[in-house]
């Protein structure tokens, strides 16, 4: 148990519609980061949040938002889902700042877009 | 494009051999590197990280870098069929975001 967690644990959309994902990080860390991983992928970088501002963002649109909290809690949006959404959505917490920062991942959600 | 490559497998190793699991990556300024496992249906779990060249050892597990090569390895003695998974390469370079492979899938056979 990493002491991130994630809801819901699943999800079904239909195509247009939106969806917000939520995530607690670990007690202690102040930086999440929100992945995709596709079936049989590695999971692809959307954005993290440091301290409650973006600073850093993968190759996904617009549509693809987030919000990190004062307690560092953090929220994933989506809109206008399209099929290609369906994955797995990941979120990860760390201490941020200098050094080898590692990330523990929450158990996820999975999303279907139908 | 930063890229980093695994062998998708599966990679089948016989119960108490070792399993060598290679990684190559593409970016020469990476400085951190992990290893995830990831059960089927699972999210990632962190078995270790390493950052200097040469070994880095925690029980069962090994992790060997090689920076002039662009090579990560993770080496499992004493396979078990609970080692049955799909190991995630990933690098980083300082604070910069994560790239992970598209992973190993490892089958231990009892």
């Amino acid at each position: 148990e990493t002491g991130v967690t994630q809801s819901p644990t699943h999800l079904i959309k239909t195509r247009g519609q939106q969806v917000t994902l939520r995530c607690s990080s670990q007690s202690g860390h102040n930086t999440v980061s929100w992945y995709q991983q596709a079936l049989g992928q590695g999971p692809q970088f959307i954005f993290q949040y440091y301290r409650e501002e973006e600073n850093g963002r993968g190759n996904f649109p617009p549509r693809f938002s987030g919000l990190q909290f004062p307690n560092y809690s953090s929220e994933l949006n989506v809109n206008a889902l399209e099929l290609d959404d369906s994955a797995l959505y990941l979120c990860a917490s760390s201490q941020g700042g200098a050094g080898v920062d590692t990330q523990y991942f929450g158990p996820g959600t999975r999303l279907t877009v139908l | 494009q930063k890229e980093v490559e695994q062998n998708s497998g599966p990679l089948s190793v016989p119960e108490g051999a070792i399993a060598s699991l290679n990684c190559t990556y593409s970016d020469r300024g990476s400085q951190s590197f992990f290893w995830y496992r990831q059960y089927s249906g699972k999210s990632p779990e962190l078995i270790m990280f390493i950052y200097s060249n040469g070994d880095k050892e925690d029980g069962r597990f090994t992790a060997q870098l090689n920076k002039a090569s662009q090579y990560v390895s993770l080496l499992i003695r004493d396979s078990q069929p609970s080692d049955s998974a799909t190991y995630l390469c990933a690098v980083r370079r300082g604070n910069t975001p994560l790239v992970f492979g598209k992973g190993t899938r490892l089958s231990v056979i009892a």
